[in-house]
């Protein structure tokens, strides 16, 4: 029973580089989410899918693109990495969102280091 | 950043000890979740909570929620060294908004 899976679990970038993370949730679950987990900042929504071929921005979506082509995945890129983007980041998915909003499952978190 | 308010930050108690953490709020809300997240994991589900509810019970956590105060209170009864972890409360707005709490971090001394 997989759940969420993230990968890479860890990478380090220079400055400029760009990456893929790979989110991918076996729940047959609409609606999935990146966040970002800074110390302090608790956690922050970068963009979300309420469906395949749907995303839509969050909280702090700038220097990211995503991605929902299949419903069981949701990519996160960065094009050009800056050293504010060193963070850990989270995948969730959930069967219900918006104001009913269920319970989120969340990967094991993916820690990038940009330098 | 439309993150609630969570206390303590960081509580530090003895095994066996309840612990208890609040989250507010100001908005109205649809349901309030509560969260745990070990040290370099991802997050684990706890409860939720819907609006229409005022307590509700899993095992050794209880949940309350004051919907007047905007407020929800998580507690652990007879805590182990194996709830050492953070805690966050998560809110699904009637506003369609979803926010989290920064956590509160707890430490259960052996």
């Amino acid at each position: 029973n997989a759940g969420v899976t993230q990968t890479p679990k860890f990478r380090v970038l220079k400055t400029g580089q760009s990456m893929t993370l790979l989110c991918a949730q076996d729940m047959n679950h609409e609606y999935m989410y990146w966040y970002r987990q800074d110390p302090g900042m608790g956690l922050r929504l970068i963009h979300y899918s309420v469906g395949e071929g749907t995303t839509a921005k969050g909280e702090v979506p700038d220097g990211y693109n995503v991605s929902r082509l299949k419903k069981q995945n949701f990519l996160l890129g960065l094009e050009s990495a800056a050293p504010s983007q060193t963070s850990v980041y989270f995948c969730a998915s959930s069967s219900s969102g918006g104001g009913n909003t269920g319970e989120l499952f969340f990967g094991e978190g993916s820690r990038l280091t940009v330098l | 950043s439309q993150q609630g308010e969570e206390d303590p930050q960081a509580l530090s108690i003895q095994e066996g000890e309840n612990a208890t953490m609040n989250c507010s709020y100001k908005t109205s809300i649809n349901n309030l979740q509560w969260y745990r997240q070990n040290s370099g994991r991802g997050l684990v589900h706890l409860i939720l909570i819907r609006s229409n509810e005022r307590e509700k019970h899993s095992g050794r956590l209880r949940v309350t929620l004051d919907t007047s105060k905007k407020s929800s209170s998580l507690l652990i009864t007879a805590s182990r060294a194996a709830d050492t972890a953070s805690y966050f409360c998560f809110r699904a707005g009637n506003n369609r908004k979803l926010i989290w709490g920064l956590g509160t971090s707890l430490a259960v001394n052996p």
